[in-house]
């Protein structure tokens, strides 16, 4: 079956520090894979995505490489900002079904 | 574009009662789906709709349902609510020209239902 494993938080970052939130997946065919964000009290956000293998998708400073040989798509920033804190869901959707698959989500707090 | 509206945003309902959670989306997308958010949890989903008149459940439908009459609205309704239902619940709306959805999703602020 389709399923998404990330890394469990909470994770507190100093300002400017790097940031990285793994997230491995499962899945049957040829998944796209997603990072959404929510802030507080809003709903998610496409954060970025990568729809092929080897692909890197980017946005706002963060980045991640859609790596089929680990089943991986780890969430990466250089310099985290006290807007970054959120809670950030990596997810997939799969050519086998109409449905999106999320992960539990992991809570970033940025101290200045 | 208002993009994903939902409301309520917050309700509290007794065991029992029963409520319709509206959801409307104004970029024409096709699919529209319901997810609910329980606190430390991923999101599950509950139902979805590829276009109007069709709808399928997703992995928790038990103790909702929802109609797709038309393209922008995709109403969930809850018949007997209870304690279990206490969640935030958010509707979402992509595009695909494909037979299944590998597209962006674009969610709704969420509302906030507590059972008691």
């Amino acid at each position: 079956g389709n399923s998404v494993t990330q890394m469990e938080g909470p994770v507190t970052l100093s300002e400017e520090a790097f940031l990285t939130i793994n997230c491995t997946y499962t899945a049957t065919g040829y998944p796209s894979l997603f990072w959404y964000v929510q802030y507080p009290g809003e709903g998610l956000q496409l954060l970025l995505k990568a729809t092929k293998a080897d692909d890197k998708g980017s946005n706002k400073g963060f980045e991640a490489t859609y790596r089929k040989e680990t089943t991986s798509f780890h969430l990466e920033k250089g310099s985290v900002q006290v807007s970054d804190s959120a809670v950030y869901f990596c997810a997939l959707s799969s050519y086998t079904g109409n449905q999106f698959y999320f992960g539990t989500g992991t809570s970033l707090t940025v101290i200045p | 574009n208002a993009g994903v509206t939902q409301t309520p945003k917050f309700r509290i309902l007794k065991i029992g009662q029963s409520m319709t959670l509206q959801c409307a989306q104004d970029m024409n997308h096709n699919y529209m789906y319901w997810y609910r958010q329980d606190p430390g949890m991923g999101l599950k989903l509950i139902y979805y709709s590829v276009g109007a008149g069709i709808t399928d459940k997703g992995e928790v439908p038990n103790g909702y349902n929802v109609s797709r009459s038309t393209t922008e609205d995709f109403p969930l309704r809850l018949e007997l609510a209870a304690p279990s239902q206490t969640s935030v619940y958010f509707c979402a709306s992509s595009y695909s020209l494909q037979q299944v959805a590998t597209d962006t999703q674009y969610f709704g602020p969420g509302t906030r239902l507590t059972v008691l």
